[in-house]
């Protein structure tokens, strides 16, 4: 079984551009989780879905984040405009319902110039 | 509030010992899970082990081990017979499972490195 899949695994971009992060979760896992890793605060939650509707989405950091999961195959992570503080690795995470392990992504590694 | 509390930023350990990592956990939630991540340099993040907080027993895969010490709110990972290859971030994460079935929370981290 394929296991949670990212694209792109590398994005550089200029400030003030539009970033999407993509994540194809394992088949049949109706939770997902995004999360954003830094240096300087971890591994850190930013939102999360059920059955691809969103349920917390308190640590996404401001208005220019944005997720969406428009079917169980796939999800979005959208900055706009992106800034330099944004740099990170950010994972996305999967977990069927009746479990209780997330099983994570590649990662994208994300470098705002 | 939940807390996952790391207290070694970094580990060495001569390759074939066995290694201990220490983890310690807050929260007032009677039902939660406890969790063991690895983190190669490649940057994925690695599911190694799992603790319910009602399980009696310790968990146990391989050569991971996860002592559970519930009234000392410590969940220590063991590594028995380091290899060159367990060279990576550990990281300990729990969830509660009383209110929100989301989010882990993740520990800073500890750096082991083996040494051949």
């Amino acid at each position: 079984d394929a296991g949670v899949i990212q694209s792109p695994r590398h994005e550089v971009t200029e400030m003030g551009q539009e970033v999407t992060l993509r994540c194809k979760p394992i088949s049949g896992h109706d939770y997902l989780f995004w999360y954003r890793q830094t240096m300087m605060r971890g591994l850190e939650l930013l939102i999360y879905f059920n059955n691809n509707v969103p349920i917390d989405d308190s640590g996404m950091p401001e208005d220019r984040f944005s997720a969406k999961m428009p079917n169980a195959s796939f999800s979005t992570l959208k900055i706009q405009p992106s800034e330099p503080r944004d740099s990170a690795v950010y994972f996305c995470a999967s977990r069927h319902g009746q479990g209780n392990i997330q099983y994570f992504g590649a990662g994208t590694r994300l470098s705002v110039l | 509030a939940q807390k996952i509390t790391q207290t070694q930023p970094g580990m060495f350990v001569q390759e074939k010992e066995a290694v201990t990592l220490d983890c310690t956990y807050d929260t007032s939630d009677q039902s939660y899970g406890l969790f063991w991540y690895k983190q190669p340099s490649s940057g994925e993040m690695i599911f190694l082990i799992y603790q319910g907080s009602y399980d009696e027993q310790n968990a146990t895969e391989g050569r991971y081990s996860l002592n559970f010490q519930k009234a000392r709110k410590s969940a220590n990972l063991v590594i028995s017979a380091s290899q060159l290859g367990d060279s990576a971030m550990y990281f300990c994460a729990m969830t509660n499972y009383g209110g929100s079935q989301g989010n882990l929370i993740f520990g800073k981290g500890t750096k082991l490195s083996v040494k051949p």
